[in-house]
């Protein structure tokens, strides 16, 4: 069946340093995989997404990696910052735009 | 603020009672996603819409649990006799059709079973 997962569970980094996600998933038909932040209480709020006919995406301080062979991508975000610390789900959705979540990333950026 | 908006925000109920979930997604996306996330947990997929058409439910909507879209434009996700074990923020997200829309979520409203 379809699943999403995503390590670490939690990740503690320096201020400026670098903080990277990595994810899995099974099903053959995922075609997007979107990033959520989410702040305590709030909705998940997309920082990146990329499709299946792309590599990698750049936005600022913040990048995404797919390969699609092995079925994994990966977020990556530099020079971290204290409001970067937030819980990060990825997700593989299909053409329908239903999304598999993974189990979400607890990331906490210390000054 | 033109984005997903969800009614209420926050329920607390007695075990047994029913509930009802608004949602009104952003205007002219014409499928709509109903999602559980529980404490600690990523966003489950319960159910979606295209137009007022229910295209898929999860083995998790259990036959307690009930959305409709009967317009195709907002929808409502009734639960029956709660119990306990259905706490949670109870998501909905919206996006147009297409392989390259964005799928925006809402605020959420957190159900407390008492």
């Amino acid at each position: 069946g379809e699943n999403v997962e995503q390590h670490p569970s939690t990740l503690s980094v320096q201020e400026g340093d670098s903080a990277v996600i990595k994810c899995t998933y099974s099903d053959s038909a995922s075609n997007y995989f979107p990033w959520y932040k989410q702040e305590l209480g709030k909705r998940p709020q997309l920082i990146i997404d990329i499709r299946s006919n792309v590599g990698e995406k750049k936005d600022q301080r913040i990048a995404v990696t797919l390969n699609k062979t092995a079925k994994h991508f990966s977020l990556h975000i530099t020079e971290t910052q204290p409001e970067d610390s937030a819980v990060y789900f990825c997700a593989a959705g299909d053409s329908w735009g239903k999304l598999q979540f993974g189990a979400g990333t607890q990331v906490v950026v210390t000054p | 603020d033109t984005g997903v908006s969800q009614d209420p925000r926050h329920k607390i109920t007695k075990r047994g009672q029913n509930v009802t979930f608004r949602c009104d997604p952003i205007s002219e996306h014409n499928r709509l996603y109903w999602y559980r996330q529980t404490l600690g947990q990523g966003p489950e997929f319960l159910t979606y819409f295209q137009n007022e058409a229910q295209l898929e439910k999860s083995r998790l909507l259990s036959d307690r649990f009930s959305a409709e879209r009967p317009k195709g434009s907002f929808s409502t996700l009734e639960i029956q006799r709660t119990e306990q074990g259905d706490s949670a923020m109870y998501l909905c997200a919206s996006s147009r059709t297409g392989a390259k829309d964005t799928i925006y979520f809402g605020e959420g409203s957190w159900l407390t079973v008492v």
